[in-house]
Formats: C-alpha cells, structure tokens, sequence
C-alpha cells in the first residue's frame, strides 16, 4: 500500500540548531516526493520537490530508496522557519498525492 | 500570473445546512483541479478532484459532492450538513498532464464549523 509517515507530529529546536523532519514512504514503483510548507496564516505551499535537488531557504531534502525516505534538513534553524511541514508522495500510477499527518516545527530563539 | 481564490474564508453553519463553498482560479487553462479537508491529527485527505468540466472523482463517501460548472470554477457542497463536516476545506489546481512536473497551488482556505 501506498504510504507516508512522518513520525513526528511536534518538533522542537532552538535557533541556530541543525533540524531534520522526517518522512518515510512506500510505494513499489518509482517515487516522486515533495515537501510542503504551511506557515501560519498562509496557504500551503510547496516547499521542495526531489526532482529539482534545490535548496529552498536553506532546506534540502534527498531521496534515499534503500531506506523509503525523504528527511528534510536544515543545517542551522530558524524562527521563520516555524511552520506545519508536510511530506507527499505522488503515486503516478493514479495520479494521486500520498500525504503524511505532517510535522509542526517550532524554532525557539 | 496564476491566481486561486477561495471563499468564503471562515463561515459557521448549523446541522442540517446546506454548503457552498467556491474556488476559482485565474491566468491557466484547463488546470487539475481538487477539494482537501485538512484536520488535526489527520493530516489531508483528497475529497474530490477533476480533470475537465464536469468530471469529478470522489475520494471518499461523504456527505459532501463536488461540480464544475465552468473550467477554472470548483464548488464544494452539501445538502445537509453534519457535524463532522466541521473542518479547514482547501481548494488546490496543478496545470493539467502534470504528471511527476506536478506542483499542488493551494488557496487560502475556509474554516467551517457546523453548530
């Protein structure tokens, strides 16, 4: 079965500490993966997909097949980057996005 | 510039109500278009997507439908509200054929909160 889990629901750093969310995924064909971020009072919004292999706003993400996962790093935090952050899995075969319950990442000064 | 407008942005109905909730988008053609219900603790949940006028796909059984009346027009609707209807409904297009190019562009959202 199609699949994203996200394990975390609440994460908690301080400026300047180095933050990872996590994000696994199943799927048995070839995957497409996208971060997503809301921020508060804004829209949902895309945030990274792996195909580009950018960094957006100091965030990387890279796809690990051996390990179905999609971790979203930033190597120093910040407050703005507070936010509702979501990982999707787009499951070509129907055409639909796959997503996690989502991470809240609170960046404490 | 591609532009997506939801409304209303809040609204509180009673039980038993009827809904509707619009969504237009602005400066594409033909674009994918898909009703959301995001919820605590339960992340989004796909209701309805369609990929031209008058197709609709149902995600899940509910109490809500969902038409297209014009190409760049989404309506969210139902009958008789439940309580647990209640919740954040996002309104999100990608440009058709999208397939793996796909990004979703979402709406600012509408809270509903039935009584």
């Amino acid at each position: 079965a199609q699949r994203v889990t996200q394990p975390e629901k609440l994460l908690s750093v301080f400026k300047g500490a180095p933050v990872e969310l996590k994000c696994n995924y199943s799927y048995s064909g070839s995957p497409e993966l996208f971060w997503y971020v809301q921020y508060s009072r804004q829209r949902l919004q895309l945030l990274l997909r792996h195909i580009s292999r950018e960094s957006i706003k100091g965030f990387t993400a890279d796809l690990n097949k051996g390990e179905t996962s999609f971790h979203l790093k930033k190597p120093f935090a910040q407050e703005e980057d507070s936010a509702m952050y979501y990982c999707a899995l787009f499951a070509g075969n129907n055409r639909k996005l796959i997503w996690g319950l989502g991470t809240s990442l609170a960046v404490n000064p | 510039s591609q532009t997506i407008h939801q409304w209303p942005a809040t609204l509180v109905q009673p039980v038993g109500s009827p809904l509707s909730l619009e969504c237009t988008v602005e400066g594409t053609s033909n674009p994918n278009l898909y009703w959301y219900r995001q919820a605590a603790g339960r992340g989004l949940q796909l209701l309805f997507y369609s990929v031209g006028i008058g197709q609709i796909s149902s995600e899940v059984p509910q109490n809500l439908s969902a038409s297209r009346p014009q190409d760049r027009q989404f309506i969210l609707s139902s009958k008789k509200l439940l309580l647990s209807d209640s919740g954040f409904y996002l309104c999100a297009w990608s440009v058709l054929g999208s397939g793996f190019n796909l990004p979703l562009h979402f709406g600012n959202g509408t809270r509903l909160t039935v009584t």
